[in-house]
């Protein structure tokens, strides 16, 4: 399977506690982008990574929130001291940046639906 | 700042019927790019098609075609003969050139295609 991948595909959690995501990129992209959707509404962006430097944050990520891509490869999205609005479908993209043949064209993977209760 | 309007939250057809879905888009970037998604029950957002702002030929592929208008910054999205298979959210989104790649997404418009 060469498309994004993440994990998990589903988690509950209790309010107050930590969770982490993974996101895998397609292997050849060098950007990586993490994006939040809630019910009836069209994706969010958060942040997004070239290689291993975040070079942007929407101001949707709170102090809560940290996303690290620490070689370049594989991101992880960690929300601490979760909160009910912070229940939705975390999705991840990745592409080639602007440039290439490809201009910035994003493949997108599964989500993570989080649900705190 | 970039914003994108789908006007359409819900649309519903009978098969074979062809349908458009609206998208309105607000940037200052002279340059900049459209796409359309689709995302289908399972939830994965599917590439459509992508256009940049300095080609606003018609494109066709299969039964969907777009039709991208400069002059009233409009993307819309049309599916002739509607089949079952096409029911799904649709979003447009914009990327701006110094938006560093992020994309803005309308807020989608479900269609319903009914055998």
């Amino acid at each position: 399977d060469t498309g994004v991948s993440q994990d998990p595909r589903h988690k509950i959690t209790k309010r107050g506690q930590n969770v982490t995501f993974r996101c895998d990129p397609i292997s050849e992209h060098n950007r990586l982008y993490w994006y939040r959707q809630t019910l009836g509404q069209g994706p969010e962006f958060l942040t997004y990574f070239q290689n291993e430097a975040q070079l942007e944050k929407s101001r949707l990520l709170s102090d809560r929130f940290s996303a690290e891509r620490p070689k370049g490869s594989f991101s992880t999205l960690e929300i601490q001291r979760t909160e009910q609005g912070d229940s939705a479908m975390y999705l991840c993209a990745s592409s080639l940046s602007p440039g290439t043949s490809v201009h910035n064209e994003q493949f997108f993977g599964p989500g993570t639906r989080l649900t705190v209760l | 700042a970039q914003k994108v309007t789908q006007a359409q939250t819900e649309i519903s057809v009978v098969e074979k019927e062809d349908v458009t879905l609206d998208c309105v888009y607000e940037t200052r970037d002279t340059t900049y790019y459209l796409f359309w998604y689709k995302q289908p029950p399972s939830g994965e957002l599917v590439f459509l098609i992508r256009r940049n702002s300095f080609d606003e030929q018609n494109e066709i592929s299969g039964r969907y075609s777009w039709n991208f208008q400069k002059s009233t910054s409009s993307f819309n999205f049309t599916i002739t003969a509607s089949q079952v298979v096409d029911s799904a959210v649709y979003f447009c989104a914009l990327s701006g050139i110094n938006a560093g790649n992020m994309l803005t997404f309308g807020g989608g418009t479900r269609l319903m295609v009914k055998p």
